[in-house]
């Protein structure tokens, strides 16, 4: 069963303008929620992690998070695109178990 | 430099052919994993270990092995690839076992094709 939806495989924005890549997981259980992102040709890095500190996350390279329990969703913001934010974002979960289950991922092109 | 190792980063193989990609890390992780990506499926989980002899299937671990005789290396072993295990490898560590918090370091990735 897939635990994590990434809504659109595919999001331009212009320079400038605000970021809003969704992610949305099946889960009676609040989980552990990450965003990877990963450049061209390159593994995956850490963009930020709920742990059920705070629903709202501060991440690197001005990226932010919402969890959202009403919602199920843990949608990725940035208030102002850079080019060099192209790249693949990935969200994952981890259910209290030893697995991970990554989202299909989300292309972002930034549009000069 | 704290990094996770992974060898070869490009290998072209036939079917049946046996084949290893490795695995090292340096930063004392018990936890390491092994994910393949492939487009519009994102990343999959294959194998997992939580510490030294300790492994366990992901969601996709059909035609795969793996082992941890020691701490920092987990091998992939490939016993007769198939053209359907044609796919781009990451390996992945966290100092804890999954079910923490933890960050998972990921390799720069193995691309592996099976004709």
């Amino acid at each position: 069963a897939q635990s994590v939806t990434q809504l659109g495989s595919h999001v331009s924005v212009s320079e400038g303008a605000l970021v809003l890549l969704r992610c949305n997981y099946s889960s009676s259980v609040p989980p552990y929620l990450f965003w990877y992102v990963q450049y061209p040709n390159q593994g995956l890095q850490l963009l930020l992690k709920y742990t059920s500190a705070a629903t709202l996350v501060k991440g690197i390279n001005g990226f932010e998070a919402e969890f959202k329990k009403s919602e199920t969703s843990f949608h990725l913001t940035k208030p102002s695109a850079h080019m060099s934010d192209a790249a693949e974002y990935f969200c994952a979960v981890n259910r209290l178990s030893n697995q991970f289950y990554f989202g299909t991922g989300t292309s972002l092109t930034v549009i000069p | 430099e704290a990094q996770v190792t992974q060898n070869p980063r490009y290998l072209i193989t036939v079917t049946g052919k046996k084949l290893t990609v490795t695995c090292s890390q340096n930063m004392n992780h018990e936890y390491m994993s092994w994910y393949r990506q492939d487009p519009g499926l994102g990343l999959r989980q294959i194998y997992y270990s939580m510490n030294v002899e300790v492994t366990d299937k992901g969601d996709v671990p059909e035609g795969y092995k793996v082992s941890r005789k020691e701490k920092r290396n987990f091998p992939l072993i490939l016993e007769s690839p198939s053209p359907n295990q044609t796919s781009l490898y990451f390996c992945a560590s966290s100092l804890l076992a999954a079910g923490s918090t933890d960050t998972q370091y990921f390799g720069p990735g193995t691309r592996l094709t099976v004709l």
